[in-house]
């Protein structure tokens, strides 16, 4: 299965910055997927990121808060963006792929102060 | 859109117990069905999966789950627990009767701890 590289694994930001996460995956995938998990919450999709096209987003998600790049098929990134302490939170990518359905990278652990 | 219900919020067992624990999706078309667990401070691990062919579906750990069609149901089970299995288990879904539609659905979690 695929490979992912997810950095930084954890940042403490200032409120009303930016923070930009980086995925990289060891081989090239189509669909790359972007999640959230709040504290002791599940999962949530933030977007779907194709290469070549505008991401999708979730309802409850926008481009403005969250744009995606997605420059290539072994690549993504997801900026946070004017963040709140209520963006505190476990951030995922996910490519599919593979015998075992679908890899996550690591999180990118984020506390808002 | 596909939802998953996880009933089992918090369950506390002894160790050597049996477990079950639940797991319903809404949404009646083909589907790819996961288990994960999260262990305390660590990332997902796949459990297990169900693509197709045999509803009842071995995993790691002595983990096994098993598709029921009928009644959209894929619950998690093992026969006896141990303390190392403390952690949170999150069912999910991929509904792949949608067409270029791969994203997984995630329930809601059931933390699982384990009394020595």
């Amino acid at each position: 299965s695929a490979v992912i590289s997810q950095k930084p694994s954890r940042d403490i930001c200032q409120r009303g910055t930016s923070l930009t996460i980086q995925c990289q995956v060891d081989s090239q995938v189509t669909m790359m997927f972007w999640y959230r998990q709040q504290p002791g919450q599940s999962l949530t999709l933030i977007a779907t990121a194709n290469q070549g096209s505008e991401a999708t987003y979730e309802s409850g998600f926008v481009i403005d808060k969250f744009p995606i790049s997605r420059p290539n098929l072994t690549f993504s990134t997801l900026t946070v963006s004017n963040m709140s302490p209520e963006d505190s939170s476990i951030y995922l990518c996910s490519v599919v792929g593979g015998i075992y359905g679908y890899t996550f990278g690591s999180g990118t652990r984020l506390t808002v102060v | 859109a596909q939802s998953v219900s996880q009933h089992n919020h918090h369950v506390i067992l002894s160790e050597a117990a049996s477990l079950e624990l639940g797991c319903n999706y809404s949404y009646g078309g083909t589907v790819n069905l996961f288990w994960y667990v999260q262990y305390p401070g660590q990332h997902l691990q796949l459990l297990l999966k169900y693509f197709s062919g045999d509803p009842l579906v071995k995993g790691i750990k002595g983990f096994e789950a098993e598709f029921i069609k009928s009644k959209f149901s894929f619950n998690l089970r093992k026969p006896s627990v141990q303390w190392s299995d403390t952690a949170e288990y999150f069912c999910a879904v991929n509904d792949i009767s949608n067409f270029g539609n791969e994203k997984l659905t995630f329930g809601t979690g059931t933390r699982l701890t384990i009394i020595p």
